[in-house]
């Protein structure tokens, strides 16, 4: 089973001010890794999958990097609609995994 | 508009079943696989199950697996999840969740329901 771990596990962040969080897989999952954001009695949104591809409907402020174990999701202005709960989801083996998971909150 | 919709959770003593169903719309429900993704109060997320669009390929995590069955009717577009021998770990909003297609053996998910409370409690 592969592990996927977030760091950190909160990041107090301003309005206005870059966020950049870290997931971490135990082996490699290429490029098969997704974010999703979740706010509070919501279900999951996806960002992210591919490491990189912006899924529909996503600003541009929202980016992903990486491959094999390291990745990043970037959000370079945060918008007050933006403070959430992240995940990171690899889907590049069974079982699916997902990190668990950054808050990002307001400093 | 893709729409899915969890129906079937609820309070039930530790030993017990429950079945919870999703209906979908707003989509060719046959062609896809779908899955099963749990979250605990005040956790994060943990899949469930998966189930091929022809029922063919069925999967499931090793903390589910020989209690809980997952199925589909294509006929209804309508997914289920029958859950015994249920334990106060399994408390829960299960979601059902449809994946995005891409290039890869296996899918994200872009499509959520709302999400089902199963409470396991005596």
């Amino acid at each position: 089973e592969i592990v996927m771990t977030q760091s950190p596990a909160t990041l107090s962040v301003s309005p206005g001010e870059r966020a950049t969080l870290s997931c971490r897989a135990s082996q490699s999952v290429s490029s098969n890794l997704a974010w999703y954001q979740q706010k509070p009695g919501q279900a999951p949104r996806l960002l992210i999958y591919g490491a990189s591809t912006r899924a529909t409907g996503i600003p541009a402020r929202f980016s992903g990097s990486g491959s094999g174990t390291e990745f990043t999701l970037t959000i370079s202005s945060l918008q007050s609609e933006d403070f959430a709960v992240y995940y990171c989801q690899q889907y590049n083996n069974w079982p699916l995994s997902f990190g668990g998971g950054t808050k990002v909150e307001i400093k | 508009e893709v729409q899915l919709v969890e129906s079937g959770g609820g309070l039930v003593k530790p030993g017990g079943s429950l079945r919870l169903s999703c209906a979908a719309s707003g989509f060719t429900f046959s062609s896809y696989s779908m899955n099963w993704v749990r979250q605990a109060p005040g956790k994060g997320l943990e899949w469930v199950s998966s189930i091929s669009s022809s029922s063919s390929y069925i999967y499931y995590a090793d903390s589910v697996k020989g209690r809980f069955t997952i199925s589909r009717d294509n006929a209804k577009n309508s997914l289920y999840l029958q859950m015994n021998s249920l334990r106060a770990e399994d408390t829960a909003v299960y979601y059902c969740a449809r994946p995005l297609v891409v290039p890869a053996a296996l899918h994200p998910i872009d499509y959520w329901g709302q999400g089902t409370l199963v409470t396991v409690s005596s």
